[in-house]
């Protein structure tokens, strides 16, 4: 299994901040992804953080809003731009791949985001 | 466009009975689904993953099925405890590792 860890847990932010969410695994990964879980709804893929290059983003999700980083295949960074109160979610980092069993995905405790 | 459905959207139970949560999908070539289970502010962790091959796992009081064909998947839960209580999610996977998740069963368990 991985050991995923999400920094900040959780956070209050004031409308038109930009927030960056890190997320650090205990192995190399050959995937990792962020997603997002609006209250009271199920969890939403936001992209997936390819190392060496550009994300690749779901519909409904661009670079603009949500850059993200991703320098090494045990870190990546997601960055909530120009924040409204529709932001206000939990925002999970996800991980998959080589060195672990039957494709299964590992996730991260989240990070809670308030917008004010 | 696959969609994740999950019934009951709630659930509340006498301790020590057995339950079974459903899940459905609308498009049947999956590579596996998968089920997890949520705590209030807690992240999801991994219950059962069963592979488009396979037709059911077990981990101890948990059974998951899997009916590709049909498009439908149940987590039973034999003997339920208090501790059960959560939100359990069930997810397919359709490419790699791009998982759509289902909307979810909150469960409770009465001691």
């Amino acid at each position: 299994s991985a050991v995923i860890s999400q920094k900040p847990s959780r956070d209050i932010c004031q409308r038109g901040t930009s927030l960056t969410i890190q997320c650090q695994v205990d192995s190399q990964v050959t995937m990792m992804f962020w997603y997002r879980q609006q209250p009271g709804q199920s969890l939403t893929l936001i992209a997936t953080a390819n190392q060496g290059s550009e994300a690749t983003y779901e519909s409904g999700f661009v670079i603009d809003k949500f850059p993200i980083s991703r320098p090494n295949l045990t870190f990546s960074t997601l960055t909530v731009s120009n924040m409204s109160p529709e932001d206000s979610s939990i925002y999970l980092c996800s991980v998959g791949g080589t060195g672990f069993s039957g494709n299964t995905i590992y996730f991260g405790e989240g990070s809670w985001l308030t917008v004010v | 466009k696959q969609e994740v459905t999950q019934i009951p959207a709630a659930l509340s139970v006498p301790e020590g009975e057995n339950l079974v949560l459903n899940c459905s999908f609308t498009d049947s070539a999956i590579y596996n689904l998968q089920w997890f289970r949520q705590d209030p502010g807690k992240g999801l962790t991994s219950l059962l993953l069963i592979q488009s091959s396979q037709r059911e796992q077990t981990s101890g009081r948990l059974n998951a099925s899997l009916d590709k064909s049909s498009g439908r998947s149940t987590l039973y839960i034999a003997a339920s405890q208090p501790g059960d209580s959560a939100t359990y999610l069930c997810a397919v996977q359709e490419k790699t590792y791009k998982y759509i998740f289902g909307t979810g069963t909150r469960l409770k368990v009465l001691a």
